[in-house]
């Protein structure tokens, strides 16, 4: 059971134009959600956050919009540029009911693609 | 330089033949984790340490172990690797385990279990 899904594979956008990374979650108990980055051969590097208590949280070029009752997130960025062809990996946490931990779930990842 | 680094990269093994594979930080971080990637699955956690001798299974951990000695050390066990785990691991940081503090990730170590 996939509990965070991003349904695009891939995306290809221009430079300098906006680029939209989606995902959509199930599990209601998800109230922390990430964005990673990664190139290949090298780990995943966060990019942005947000929490549940917002609807959208903005960091220079990059922009993360929630939508809690649509259960959906979304990444903005604009303007894309060459540097940002990589793996987007959108990931949630919830609050266990024991102990602590720090578990993320992850989608399954969109490439995204800045051709000149 | 602040990082996390894991030990091999590269591994190829045969089903049976113990093998561990290293992690460690230099961040002084209380928080690591172990996650495997798969197509079509996204990264996965198999286990997790909130802080030295304090471990916990994540989502998928069959087949493996880990032990926490040393908080900058975290290794994954696998005490008798089959093909089934053949898949590309990643071992993470952080400075808690609070959820709003990032998670470093290590480079990957691709493991081919024949």
């Amino acid at each position: 059971d996939q509990q965070v899904k991003q349904n695009s594979p891939s995306l290809s956008v221009q430079e300098g134009r906006i680029s939209i990374l989606n995902c959509d979650y199930t599990n209601s108990m998800f109230d922390y959600f990430l964005w990673y980055k990664k190139y290949p051969a090298e780990g995943p590097t966060f990019l942005i956050s947000i929490s549940s208590i917002k609807d959208k949280n903005e960091d220079g070029r990059f922009t993360v919009f929630l939508n809690k009752s649509a259960k959906h997130l979304s990444l903005h960025i604009v303007p894309s540029q060459p540097g940002d062809s990589a793996v987007y990996f959108c990931a949630a946490s919830a609050k266990e009911v024991t102990g602590g931990g720090n578990k993320l779930t992850f989608g399954t990842g969109t490439q995204l693609k800045v051709e000149l | 330089e602040a990082q996390v680094t894991q030990n091999p990269r590269y591994l190829i093994t045969v089903t049976g033949k113990k093998l561990t594979v290293t992690c460690s930080q230099n961040m002084n971080h209380e928080y690591m984790s172990w996650y495997r990637q798969d197509p079509g699955l996204g990264l996965r956690q198999i286990y997790y340490s909130m802080n030295v001798e304090v471990t916990d299974k994540g989502d998928v951990p069959e087949g493996y172990k880990v032990s926490r000695k040393e908080k900058r050390n975290f290794p994954l066990i696998l005490e008798s690797p089959s093909p089934n785990q053949t898949s590309l691991y990643f071992c993470a940081s952080s400075p808690a385990w609070v959820r709003s503090y990032e998670q470093y990730f290590g480079p990957g170590t691709r493991l081919t279990v024949t």
